[in-house]
């Protein structure tokens, strides 16, 4: 059974500072790596997606995907108070995000004005 | 687009009684998601239909737990019986069929078993 842990468990950073999240997953043969993003009292909205190894970045954003070490992460550049959320990754069996996915607990992170 | 709409946002119960939560996928899209979300386990898949067929049910809880979709409009998550331990947020998602690689949530159901 797939397991997903994330690290850290949660995060103070100043504004403008760089935040870095990892995730680690147990089954080699996943194939689908995410990140969501979720405010206080709020559904968990995607942030970015990833398949093939290597990095994906988008705005402030960026994924770093290493099957080999079952080892993905987010880093989020210049980050900004409303950065202040839960970020849980997830992992997938299937090719797409049409498949099951199994999250991490999470890292909540604090983004100080 | 009013994105995946659940309904009720808020439920009480009492020990022993039944909950029906529902869930209105995205119109269009062909993948539902159920999953459950606590303090201590996180988020945690229950089970999902893709065109209406269940398709993986691995999550649920046995015997008190069952998911329906009856069409492409709705499912729904009956818990029987409730305990306090099934007090949770359940979380309904969809995703399309044509290869987007997002779930999207519904804002979910807080279930509350007194």
């Amino acid at each position: 059974q797939q397991k997903v842990q994330q690290s850290p468990e949660s995060l103070i950073v100043p504004e403008g500072a760089m935040t870095s999240l990892n995730c680690t997953f147990s089954d080699s043969a996943s194939q689908y790596f995410a990140w969501y993003r979720q405010h206080s009292g709020k559904a968990p909205k995607a942030l970015m997606s990833i398949f093939s190894n290597g990095e994906k970045e988008e705005g402030r954003f960026t994924i770093h995907l290493n099957k080999a070490s079952l080892h993905f992460s987010l880093h989020i550049r210049d980050s900004q108070p409303s950065d202040s959320a839960l970020y849980l990754c997830a992992v997938s069996i299937g090719n797409s995000a049409g498949n099951k996915l199994t999250f991490g607990i999470g890292t909540r992170v604090l983004v100080r004005p | 687009n009013a994105g995946v709409i659940q309904t009720p946002r808020h439920k009480v119960t009492g020990k022993g009684q039944e909950a029906t939560l529902w869930c209105e996928p995205i119109s269009g899209h062909s993948a539902v998601f159920w999953y459950r979300q606590t303090i201590v386990q996180g988020l945690e898949f229950l089970t999902y239909f893709r065109n209406q067929a269940p398709i993986d049910d691995s999550g649920m809880p046995k015997e008190r737990f069952s998911a329906q979709m009856p069409n492409q409009s709705h499912s729904t998550l009956k818990i029987q019986s409730t305990q306090p331990q099934d007090s949770a947020v359940y979380l309904c998602a969809s995703s399309s069929s044509t290869g987007e690689d997002t779930q999207y949530f519904g804002p979910g159901t807080r279930l509350l078993v007194l």
